[in-house]
C-alpha cells in the first residue's frame, strides 16, 4: 500500500542553519504531496503542497520538489529560525483522494 | 474566522464508559475526516466523509463510530472506550474529495482511557 518515509529526528540546528528534512513515499498512481507543520499544543497546518512531477512548492521559505524518479519529496530551508521550531509531517493523497497518508513526522528544535 | 472546532481539548475517562468528540466546520466543506496520532506512529485516518450522510471507514476504524446528520459536524463516537484508545485525535475539513486538497485541522483532543 501507499507509504511515507521521513527520517528520523529530532532535528537539533542553530539559527541560520541550513535544513533539509528527506521523505521519501511509495503510492500507485501520481499522488499529490505535502508537508505539513505542527507548532506545539495546535493542530496541523499546510506548509506548502505539489500535486506532479517536478513541481515546486514553497512558502516562508520553505520549499520542496515532487521527485518522481527517486520517489522524494525533501523539505529544504535555507537559514532556519527559532520559530520554525515544531513538527514536519509529509504526506502523500491517496489515489481515491479521500486520505493523507502521513510520514511519523520529524522534530526540529532551532536554538538561538 | 475560517476554523475547525473540537471538544473537549482534553479528556480523560475510564473503561467503557461512553464518549463523544464533537468536530465543526463553518466553511461549508463538503469532506470531513477523522485522525488519531500516537508517538512514533504518524497520524492515521479512522473515518472520513464526503458529504451528508455518507461515511466510510479509513486505517484504523475498530472501536470508533461516526455520524453526518449535517454538514458542519462530525462527530467521532467512542461506545466502550479502552486503554488502546488513548491518543490524540484530530478533526479535519477541506472543500471536498480529491488529490490536490489542503486539509484544515482541529486543534486537537487529547484523550486519556484508564
Amino acid at each position: 500500500g501507499d507509504s511515507v518515509t521521513q527520517m528520523e529526528g529530532p532535528v537539533t540546528l542553530s539559527e541560520e542553519a541550513c535544513l533539509t528534512i528527506n521523505c521519501t513515499y511509495t503510492a500507485t498512481g501520481y499522488p499529490s504531496l505535502f508537508w505539513y507543520v505542527q507548532y506545539p499544543g495546535e493542530g496541523l497546518q499546510l506548509l506548502l503542497k505539489a500535486t506532479k512531477a517536478d513541481d515546486k512548492g514553497s512558502n516562508k521559505g520553505f520549499e520542496a520538489t515532487y521527485r518522481k524518479e527517486t520517489t522524494s519529496f525533501h523539505l529544504e530551508k535555507g537559514s532556519v529560525q527559532v520559530s520554525d521550531s515544531a513538527v514536519y509531517f509529509c504526506a502523500l493523497s491517496n489515489q481515491a483522494g479521500t486520505a493523507l497518508i502521513f510520514g511519523k513526522g520529524t522534530t526540529l528544535s532551532v536554538s538561538s | 474566522e475560517a476554523q475547525v472546532t473540537q471538544n473537549p481539548r482534553y479528556l480523560i475517562t475510564v473503561t467503557g464508559k461512553k464518549l463523544t468528540v464533537t468536530c465543526s466546520q463553518n466553511m461549508n466543506h463538503e469532506y470531513m475526516s477523522w485522525y488519531r496520532q500516537d508517538p512514533g506512529l504518524g497520524l492515521r485516518q479512522i473515518y472520513y466523509s464526503m458529504n451528508v450522510e455518507v461515511t466510510d471507514k479509513g486505517d484504523v476504524p475498530e472501536g470508533y463510530k461516526v455520524s453526518r446528520k449535517e454538514k458542519r459536524n462530525f462527530p467521532l463516537i467512542l461506545e466502550s472506550p479502552s486503554p488502546n484508545q488513548t491518543s490524540l485525535y484530530f478533526c479535519a475539513s477541506s472543500p471536498s474529495r480529491g488529490k490536490g486538497e489542503k486539509l484544515f485541522f482541529g486543534s486537537g483532543t487529547q484523550l486519556s482511557v484508564l
